[in-house]
């Protein structure tokens, strides 16, 4: 019964390199979620995203960032040419339906380093 | 002003304890949770409540949903329990979780 699954946990990145991180949900969940925790700060809601649809992107950069969860396969958090302010823990968390009045399940986070 | 406001920020507590953890939040919520994150580690779900009161092992959460306020308390607190423990809120938008800065709490022998 394996719980979120993310990948890479750790990705060390050059300045204008891209940086892809992958989240597989809890088995049964249609509904994922991405938050950012930059060093020394609190979490941060991204994007929220059912399969194959970007139900609530308010929290995401405008710019080189981007989200996909596509009807196979796991979701995708996309960052293009990284910069140091990127550097951060990456969160994905999955549910069976929307949160209000359900538990969340969270990963394990993937640890971006932008050097 | 933070809409998820935690104290303390940082808790020093000798095994044994009582511990108590508090969050304040301004807006109208759904649910509430209390979340458990350890140093390069993951976060856990420890609880979620919409009202009252829930109990697991030596942990116990409360909400007050008229003032706004809930704790997270930690009874006979060991080192292992030591970590940085996370208020969140369901605002009414259902997807989003709006964070507290975390309560980071050290259990010494």
């Amino acid at each position: 019964n394996a719980g979120v699954m993310q990948n890479p946990r750790h990705l060390v990145r050059r300045r204008g390199q891209e940086a892809r991180l992958r989240c597989s949900p809890m088995k049964g969940h249609s509904h994922v979620y991405w938050y950012r925790q930059l060093p020394e700060e609190g979490l941060k809601f991204m994007v929220y995203l059912q399969k194959e649809n970007i139900i609530d992107e308010s929290g995401m950069p405008k710019e080189r960032f981007s989200a996909e969860f596509p009807k196979e396969g796991p979701s995708i958090l996309r960052i293009q040419q990284v910069v140091r302010g990127d550097s951060a823990a990456y969160f994905c968390a999955s549910s069976s339906k929307q949160f209000s009045g359900n538990t969340i399940y969270f990963g394990e986070g993937s640890w971006l380093t932008v050097v | 002003k933070n809409e998820v406001e935690q104290s303390p920020q940082n808790l020093t507590a000798q095994e044994g304890e009582f511990i108590t953890i508090n969050c304040s939040y301004s807006v109208g919520i759904s649910a509430l949770h209390w979340l458990q994150q350890h140093p390069g580690g993951g976060i856990v779900s420890l609880f979620m409540l919409s009202s009252g009161k829930k109990k697991h092992g030596r942990l116990i959460a409360t909400i007050n949903i008229q003032e706004k306020h809930s704790s997270l308390h930690i009874t006979a607190s060991h080192p292992r329990d030591s970590a940085v423990y996370i208020c969140a809120v369901n605002t009414g938008t259902a997807s989003k979780l709006t964070f507290g800065t975390g309560t980071r709490l050290q259990v010494t022998l």
